[in-house]
């Protein structure tokens, strides 16, 4: 089975930095997404590790660590709309390929001023 | 633009009716999709897998034959809540993807009210 833990929330200020941590424990592994979901809308994709280290995408970055079971989501240079629950997501092997994802209960960011 | 598609996104149905959502990939050929819920301030949990041509397959704890899943062609699964009841009120999204890598694609979702 899967078992994922995020923090449940967290508070920081406009123009910070912010790490919101993510650790699992899986039967098997096959990549960790990062999503970002505000209240009523579907996820957004943010990031995608499969390899161990970083991985940068303008304000924001995802590290994994796979023998830890460890990841990490930062984002720079915080903004009001980053306001949003982001979601750590977990894909395991799925029999003839798949996309199966366990999602971690969700991290509720709240940006101030 | 969207490349999983649900419908509708809004719903709203009587105690004891049954309601039927749709999620279509299209622009891509889909053997499985995913059905998810989440409640207010929870995160997705996963319902069950379409699979194209078979059975779907459910996550422990979630009734069958209640959310019936139909999966008949390589673009659209259905998801049918029978006899619905008001806790069954929930937000639903579906999800697919092309294959291996970070080709995930998740539908708008559809918002479930049970009256």
């Amino acid at each position: 089975g899967q078992n994922i833990d995020q923090p449940t929330e967290m508070t920081a200020t406009e123009g910070a930095i912010v790490q919101i941590n993510c650790t699992y424990q899986t039967s098997g592994f096959n990549g960790l997404f990062w999503y970002q979901q505000h209240a009523g809308e579907a996820p957004t994709f943010l990031s995608y590790n499969v390899l161990d280290g970083l991985e940068e995408k303008g304000r924001f970055s995802s590290f994994l660590s796979r023998s830890k079971g460890y990841s990490y989501l930062l984002l720079k240079e915080l903004q009001m709309k980053d306001s949003a629950s982001y979601l750590c997501a977990v894909r395991g092997w799925l029999t003839g390929g798949g996309n199966k994802l366990t999602f971690g209960t969700g991290t509720q960011l709240k940006v101030e001023l | 633009g969207a490349v999983v598609s649900q419908h509708p996104s809004r719903v709203i149905c009587k105690s004891g009716t049954s309601v039927k959502i749709e999620c279509r990939s299209l622009d891509f050929q889909a053997t499985t999709m995913f059905w998810y819920r989440q409640f207010p301030k929870q995160s997705l949990m996963l319902m069950a897998t379409s699979n194209e041509g078979s059975k779907a397959t459910y996550e422990q704890g979630v009734e069958k034959d209640k959310f019936l899943i139909n999966h008949a062609s390589l673009t659209l699964s259905t998801l049918t809540v029978t006899s619905a009841h008001p806790e069954d009120s929930s937000f639903y999204i579906c999800s697919a993807g092309t294959g291996t890598g970070n080709t995930i694609y998740f539908g708008e979702g559809s918002w479930l009210t049970v009256v």
